[in-house]
């Protein structure tokens, strides 16, 4: 099993730009969710799923869009670029939102923002 | 006040020394993580627990709900021990983290 993959590793955009940063997992976990993490600040959750076809939001969500379109995938979207988006993005997956769950994280993505 | 308080932000410890890692928080929570940050980055998943006490290893996480507490150990300590561990509560799909404590065993 691949876990839960996240392209790209790294990416550099200019302010005002859009990108879409990519999760997909082979487990068929139902929760997905994507978190920031900056210095100073620990991680902080932007958007979650329970399931296909439900998203809602973290404690961080604007400047982002989310959709869960399959179990597997569940891209994070940045309409327009701003350098605080500049960050290293998590995505994470669990089987579902009980306590045995475990999560299961991505490697990351280191985003820039000039 | 930040709702997840981990003390210390920084330790430093001997090969073999016995490791204590505390989280505080102030909200209602479900169940409470503890995760382990590696230095290339990647984030693993330790322990999920709402009451008592759960072993992995020479692992050990504590909770006190009363109290609004939990504790991490680590028994036996070793350098491959050395990352950032992060305490996170959990309530209603919501998690929120702390800032993490950073942990450097020297052989």
């Amino acid at each position: 099993n691949a876990g839960v993959t996240q392209t790209p590793k790294f990416q550099v955009l200019k302010t005002g730009q859009s990108m879409t940063l990519q999760c997909a997992q082979d487990m068929n976990h139902e929760y997905m969710s994507w978190y920031r993490q900056d210095p100073g600040m620990g991680l902080r959750l932007i958007h979650y799923s329970v399931g296909a076809g439900i998203t809602d939001q973290g404690e961080v969500p604007n400047g982002y869009n989310v959709s869960r379109s399959t179990t597997e995938d569940f891209p994070l979207r940045l309409l327009s670029a701003a350098p605080s988006q500049t960050s290293v993005y998590f995505c994470a997956s669990s089987m579902d939102t009980t306590i045995t769950s475990g999560y299961t994280f991505g490697s990351g993505t280191r985003l820039t923002v000039v | 006040k930040n709702e997840v308080e981990q003390s210390p932000q920084n330790l430093t410890a001997q090969e073999g020394e016995f490791i204590t890692i505390n989280c505080s928080y102030s909200v209602g929570i479900s169940a409470l993580h503890w995760l382990q940050q590696h230095p290339g980055g990647g984030i693993v998943s330790l322990f999920m627990l709402s009451s008592g006490k759960k072993k992995h290893g020479r692992l050990i996480a504590t909770i006190n709900i009363q109290e609004k507490h939990s504790s991490l150990h680590i028994t036996a300590s070793h350098p491959r021990d050395s990352a950032v561990y992060i305490c996170a509560v959990y309530n209603n799909n919501d998690m929120r983290f702390g800032a993490g404590t950073r942990l450097t065993v020297k052989p």
